[in-house]
């Protein structure tokens, strides 16, 4: 039973425009929350993370949200760039050094 | 500093060999980790390790087995390779410090392929 959701398997934006990836998760004991990216024929890639303390943290042109209550973040990528396609997995830990991951959401940006 | 390395890169076994894939880290980081991406599943944990000399049983360990002997190195063994293990293998890596939460570093991935 997978404990992270990401149910957009694919995402095509322009480029210039706002893509925003979603996550849905179902451990009330997850605490900390990560965006990783991936490339073809290459190992994830850490992203932007944020704790269970805040719901938002921003990093240039990535805002991750978290929505508690709704148990569900969201990564917002502005202004979307060719070089941010790529595949993006949701990951959540539970403070046991372990992570549960999402399915990945595909995203094309489009020129 | 090379980070997180994974050997091989791609291979190929017939139903019944063995094999093992083998990761090294040289950022002297406690904690290692297994997984497997299949499409439409994300990444899933195989076997993890704490620590040299441990390991842990993951998600989805049934198959596998891990070996720790050395800080730097992660060894996953597939005693008689399936078609069901066709998949691609990460290794990952973190510091270990108690307390902090920590992103995990990854390595290129095994492409492994079995007929």
């Amino acid at each position: 039973d997978q404990q992270v959701k990401q149910n957009s398997p694919s995402l095509s934006v322009q480029e210039g425009r706002i893509s925003i990836l979603n996550c849905d998760y179902t451990n009330s004991m997850f605490d900390y929350f990560l965006w990783y990216k991936k490339y073809p024929a290459e190992g994830p890639t850490f992203l932007i993370s944020i704790s269970s303390i805040k719901d938002k943290n921003e990093d240039g042109r990535f805002t991750v949200f978290l929505n508690k209550s709704a148990k569900h973040l969201s990564l917002h990528i502005v202004p979307s760039q060719p070089g941010d396609s790529a595949v993006y997995f949701c990951a959540a830990s539970a403070n046991d050094y372990k992570l549960s991951f999402g399915a990945g959401t595909t995203v094309t940006v489009r020129a | 500093n090379a980070g997180v390395t994974q050997t091989p890169k791609f291979r190929v076994l017939k139903t019944g060999q063995s094999m093992t894939l083998l990761c090294a880290q040289d950022m002297n980081h406690e904690y290692m980790y297994w997984y497997r991406q299949d499409p439409g599943m994300g990444l899933r944990l195989i076997h993890y390790s704490v620590g040299e000399g441990t390991t842990a049983k993951g998600e989805v360990p049934d198959g596998y087995n891990v070996s720790r002997l050395k800080k730097q190195n992660f060894l996953l063994g597939l005693e008689s390779a399936a078609p069901s293990q066709t998949s691609v293998y990460f290794c990952a890596s973190i510091p270990g410090r108690r307390g902090i939460q920590e992103t995990q570093y990854f390595g290129p991935g095994t492409r492994l392929l079995v007929l």
